[in-house]
């Protein structure tokens, strides 16, 4: 089955420079790579997500890259802010079958 | 619109007593999931639910049940708890893309 590994599993950063987290999975048949943003006490929220006809994606100040051939994906934030600390997850799955298979999160501490 | 409510948010159980984690979406989604959030093993699916009348094991099935009587809620329950079971519980609602999740539950077994 499907197995995804994320790195690194804690990344500090100072306000204003770019964080890159990036993800690998095993399955060739995954197609679809979302990234949730998990804020202290609360659930994940989806981000920003790709799907495997597209190599890049980007929403403001976040980006998804994915590199099929090598099996991994990455999310890019710049000029990054106090409120982008929190924990972000990876996942992986054929699209619309639900079953995503997720990374073991990474804990993203911004630095005053 | 109240997306995926989970009750309670936070529970203390004694070794071998058994409790329901209760969930609701409005969202009439037909896939909901159980999942366990562990410090650095990210979220590990309890069980699943595909539609009412419709349930199946994840990757950490043991100890829990569930059942989906009705689109709208999908009750987990732990029928003897053990320490092992001590865990942030999430529930989610997905629409084939997104994965809509509940506050929490913070379960202590002691």
């Amino acid at each position: 089955g499907e197995n995804v590994e994320q790195h690194p599993s804690t990344l500090s950063v100072q306000e204003g420079d770019s964080a890159v987290i990036k993800c690998t999975y095993s399955d060739s048949a995954s197609n679809y790579f979302p990234w949730y943003k998990q804020e202290l006490g609360k659930g994940p929220q989806l981000i920003i997500d790709i799907r495997s006809n597209v190599g890049e994606k980007k929403d403001q100040r976040i980006a998804v890259t994915l590199n099929k051939t090598a099996k991994h994906f990455s999310l890019h934030i710049t000029e990054t802010q106090p409120e982008d600390s929190a924990v972000y997850f990876c996942a992986a799955s054929i699209y619309e079958n639900y079953q995503l298979i997720w990374g073991a999160g990474t804990k993203l501490i911004i630095k005053p | 619109n109240a997306g995926v409510t989970q009750t309670p948010k936070f529970q203390v159980l004694k070794t071998g007593q058994s409790m329901t984690l209760q969930c609701a979406q409005d969202m009439n989604h037909e896939y909901m999931s159980w999942y366990r959030q562990d410090p650095g093993m990210g979220l590990r699916l309890i069980h699943y639910s595909v539609g009412a009348g419709i349930t199946d094991q994840g990757e950490v099935p043991n100890g829990y049940n569930v059942s989906r009587s009705t689109t709208e809620d999908f009750p987990l329950r732990l029928l003897s708890a053990a320490p092992s079971q001590t865990s942030v519980y999430f529930c989610a609602s997905i629409d084939g893309v997104e994965a809509f999740f509940g506050q929490g539950t913070r379960l202590t077994v002691v």
